[in-house]
């Protein structure tokens, strides 16, 4: 399978543990993207990277989240100190660089968080 | 980037045509119009992108008028499994909050919740 996998696929943590999600793109694209979606709701832009280079965060993204895309291959995205407000489904992306090439981005399936 | 509006959702027998129309009525010249699918508990998947005009793929088609304010989604002859959520995008490529390189992030709705009834 070539597309874009994501692990876990779920994960139940208790308040105030942290956890790690891993994400590894498609070989050939450059770009990494992560989102956040609650139910109901259309994903939301958290943070991306142009090969190992993180170049842009949203303000979703608190101090308790952060990412890393070490030699520009798989990316990990780390939540310290769970809240109960950060269940949700965890969704990575990837993409070509390069103009609107960017916008077709692929979507792995998900994690889905649950912080009880 | 530019505001969408859609339906919240809609209802389409089997076989039918279904179109769902997105408004977009500060759509930048630059800006590009794209339609993702995401079924439950899986990522969006891309389905069609345009700039003007029509375009059309294996999948869908997507009508374009000239002011470029609203964008249409044509699935033909739908199926059980078209049953999804469907969101329209648009945007281009902005300045970064770090690099000054173009901002690609996808600004996602809540999309049109198509139900297809047997």
């Amino acid at each position: 399978d070539t597309g874009v996998s994501q692990n876990p696929r779920h994960k139940i943590t208790k308040r105030g543990q942290n956890v790690t999600f891993r994400c590894d793109p498609i070989s050939e694209h450059n770009r990494l993207y992560w989102y956040r979606q609650t139910l109901g709701q259309g994903p939301e832009f958290l943070t991306y990277f142009q090969n190992e280079a993180q170049l842009e965060k949203s303000r979703l993204l608190s101090d308790r989240f952060s990412a890393e895309r070490p030699k520009g291959s798989f990316s990990t995205l780390e939540i310290q100190r769970t809240e109960q407000g950060d269940s949700a489904m965890y969704l990575c992306a990837s993409s070509l660089t390069g103009g609107q090439s960017s916008y077709e981005q692929y979507f792995g399936p998900g994690t889905r968080l649950t912080v009880t | 980037l530019a505001k969408t509006t859609q339906p919240i959702s809609m209802d389409s027998y089997e076989g039918q045509e279904v179109n769902i129309t997105c408004s977009h009525n500060n759509i930048a010249t630059n800006d590009y119009i794209t339609w993702y699918q995401q079924f439950p508990s899986q990522g969006p998947r891309f389905i069609i992108q345009g700039y003007k005009t029509k375009v059309t793929n294996e999948v869908a088609s997507l009508f374009i008028p000239a002011d470029r304010k609203s964008s249409t989604l044509s699935l033909p002859r739908v199926s059980l499994s078209d049953t999804a959520v469907y969101y329209c995008l648009v945007g281009s490529s902005g300045l970064g909050a770090y690099s000054g390189a173009g901002s690609y992030q996808l600004t996602f709705g809540k999309g049109t919740k198509l139900s297809v009834i047997p």
